[in-house]
């Protein structure tokens, strides 16, 4: 069965402070990972995507690595602020298997607070 | 652009009562998708659509769940009757051609109660 896992489910920094948020997934033969935020009562805005032949991609403050082999990725996200304050889901994007479609499956997030 | 348009925002209804939720992806976009989101089993993808024709299906819970797209700018996810336990944030999506290599773009979402 094709899961992703989130770890923390919640986590609360300092702002200014550097964290690492963390996504587990069980089958490695996908077409890429994403990062999504989430922001209460709102829906979702991609933050990053890394296709299957990537190890990592930037946008500003955010990283995202993607380990295909073990199944994992992170988000790192440098000099936290107040407005970082989210829920973060990773999503990994499958191809096509027998009896299912292409699909993207999500982690449950991890909900992040920036305090200033 | 205006981005995946879903309505209503908010809905109420007592069980029994049927609930009809509306998605207009972005212009362009041929590939339409609704999820549902619970705090117990997270974001869940109910159905797929590709060119407006369903692909999956498998995460509809059951038959009281169905969902139409009559053209390329239009979808809905239609509960009949519905359950408290239905009540839940739906979300649509939309995907453009090439979806391997593109993000899906979310609409605000449609938060469901059913009394």
């Amino acid at each position: 069965k094709q899961e992703v896992t989130q770890i923390p489910a919640a986590l609360s920094v300092p702002e200014g402070e550097n964290l690492v948020l963390n996504c587990s997934f069980t089958d490695s033969a996908i077409y890429n990972l994403q990062w999504f935020r989430q922001d209460p009562g709102k829906g979702l805005t991609s933050l990053l995507l890394i296709q299957s032949s990537q190890r990592e991609q930037t946008s500003g403050r955010l990283n995202a690595s993607l380990d295909k082999s073990s199944g994992r990725s992170t988000l790192y996200i440098a000099a936290s602020q107040p407005g970082d304050s989210a829920t973060y889901l990773c999503a990994v994007f499958y191809p096509l298997t027998q009896g299912g479609s292409e699909k993207l499956v999500f982690g449950k997030g991890t909900k992040l607070t920036v305090n200033p | 652009d205006a981005g995946v348009i879903q309505s209503p925002r908010h809905e109420v209804t007592e069980m029994g009562q049927e609930v009809t939720l509306r998605c207009k992806p972005i212009s362009g976009h041929n590939s339409l998708f609704w999820y549902r989101q619970t705090m117990m089993r997270g974001l869940e993808l109910l159905i797929y659509f590709n060119n407006n024709v369903p692909i999956d299906d498998s995460g509809m819970p059951e038959d009281r769940f169905s969902a139409k797209m009559p053209n390329a700018s239009f979808s809905t996810l239609k509960i009949q009757p519905s359950e408290p336990r239905d009540s839940a944030v739906y979300f649509c999506a939309s995907s453009p051609p090439g979806s391997r290599q593109e993000t899906q773009y979310f609409g605000p979402g449609t938060r469901l109660l059913v009394l």
